[in-house]
């Protein structure tokens, strides 16, 4: 089944102490992006990446890093959490045409304490 | 950079007509997407335009006008299940990746 998936669905964390969400997709697909959610924010785009070994910025990349190693996964990392980071995230990912549609996970919501 | 605006939130009644509009300032438009996302859920796919016109697919349809820099997406018969958030995408440029409206909370009550 053609799906991506994030890792862990639920997570709580005290502020400072590492953590890495995984996403990983199985459809050969170049583009992926990381998003946070927040309510009356919408989604924004932390970073995103157009191949292996190439990422970029998104809109608020601050306190995260990601890294795009293998095509299939990306997964996004905070180095010392703070509680500024409590949000739900998505992974999503697509093929280059114009047309081709995100493909979401199905979230993590973070609690960072 | 770019600029997108939606309606927070909307109410309709079951079976009614709803259009949820998008409107939105940018250079280099490259297409539009339209997401519906149940709340907790991810985001699914519901239409893409990137010419002007209506696009329809079943009880949805979704409008384009480049020129007024302007979309809507049109959802007919509504049911209870369409209680969703609405979401306006943007692709821009070089970027296949697009941005995303704050999106509009569609309530359908009886």
């Amino acid at each position: 089944e053609a799906q991506v998936t994030q890792n862990p669905r639920y997570l709580i964390t005290v502020t400072g102490k590492k953590l890495t969400v995984t996403c990983s997709q199985n459809m050969n697909h170049e583009y992926m992006s990381w998003y946070r959610q927040d309510p009356g924010l919408g989604l924004r785009q932390i970073y995103y990446s157009m191949n292996v070994e190439v990422t970029d910025k998104g809109d608020v990349p601050e306190g995260y890093k990601v890294s795009r190693k293998e095509k299939r996964n990306f997964p996004l990392i905070l180095e010392s959490p703070s509680p500024n980071q409590t949000s739900l995230y998505f992974c999503a990912s697509s093929f280059p045409g114009d047309n081709s549609p995100l493909h979401f996970g199905n979230g993590t919501r973070l609690t960072v304490t | 950079g770019q600029n997108i605006d939606q309606p927070t939130e909307m109410t309709a009644t079951e079976g009614a007509i709803v259009q949820i509009n998008c409107t939105y300032q940018t250079s280099g438009f490259n297409g539009l997407f339209w997401y519906q996302q149940h709340a907790g859920e991810a985001p699914t796919f519901l239409s893409y335009n990137v010419l002007d016109g209506l696009e329809e697919k079943g009880r949805f349809s979704s409008f384009l006008s480049r020129s007024k820099g302007y979309s809507y997406l049109l959802l007919k018969e509504l049911q209870m299940k369409d209680s969703a958030s609405y979401l306006c995408a943007l692709r821009t440029g070089g970027s296949y990746i697009p941005t995303f409206g704050r999106g509009t909370s569609l309530i359908v009550h009886p």
